[in-house]
């Protein structure tokens, strides 16, 4: 089984400042991991994913994340904050079955400050 | 890049009724699709997996009777939720895989709202 937490439900920053949301997961098998964004009353968008190739991802929209091992974690990052990013974000691992479905943390929502 | 389209994006019906949702692979072909819901401010809840040609494989604890999954043809699924009540109102949305890269595409959502 798989599953992915991620912490804080909310976060605040300013426009402009360091975006930093967190995701741990927990894998029996090398995982698949993946960060979502989701605007409100939209599907989800693929930010970055990590498929066991080079552990710093960058996606799009100036995000990347690294895939930690050790940590089990796959924290996502962006060096500055725009009032576009404001959002719910999403990480997700992918199951080793043939279908490969997916599982979702709870969500962070984004909330960045002018 | 893959696409897959959620028809429609939003449908009021009334208590009882029966609304059909409709998920295409515009370029590529799915032989399996994810259908999700969402209540508001949760994360997305797997429903069931479609499986082109032959039956969908349903989540524990999803009405397979109520919520009725087709997956007729390699680019199209459907979810038709059968006698709706309030409590189904939700926001739907459904994903496949282009294959190849790993990656996941999804639909827009559905937001069902039963009155």
């Amino acid at each position: 089984a798989q599953s992915v937490t991620q912490l804080g439900s909310h976060v605040s920053v300013s426009e402009g400042a360091l975006v930093l949301l967190r995701c741990n997961y927990s894998s029996s098998v090398p995982p698949y991991l993946f960060w979502y964004v989701q605007y409100p009353n939209q599907g989800l968008q693929l930010l970055l994913k990590y498929t066991s190739a080079a552990t710093l991802v960058k996606g799009i929209n100036g995000f990347e994340a690294e895939f930690k091992k050790s940590e089990t974690s796959f924290h996502l990052t962006k060096p500055s904050a725009h009032m576009s990013d404001a959002a719910e974000y999403f990480c997700a691992v992918s199951s080793s079955g043939s279908a490969r479905q997916l599982t979702f943390g709870s969500g962070t929502q984004l909330t960045v400050l002018p | 890049g893959a696409v897959v389209s959620q028809h429609p994006s939003w449908v009021i019906c009334k208590s009882g009724t029966s609304v059909k949702i409709e998920c295409r692979s515009l370029d590529f072909q799915a032989t399996t699709m994810f259908w999700y819901r969402q209540f508001p401010k949760q994360s997305l809840m797997l429903m069931a997996t479609s499986n082109e040609g032959s039956k969908a494989t349903y989540e524990q604890g999803v009405e397979k009777d109520k919520f009725l999954i087709n997956h007729a043809s390699l680019t199209l699924s459907t979810l038709t939720v059968t006698s709706a009540h309030p409590e189904d109102s939700s926001f739907y949305i459904c994903s496949a895989r282009p294959g190849g890269d790993y990656g996941y595409t999804f639909g827009s959502g559905t937001r069902l709202t039963v009155v």
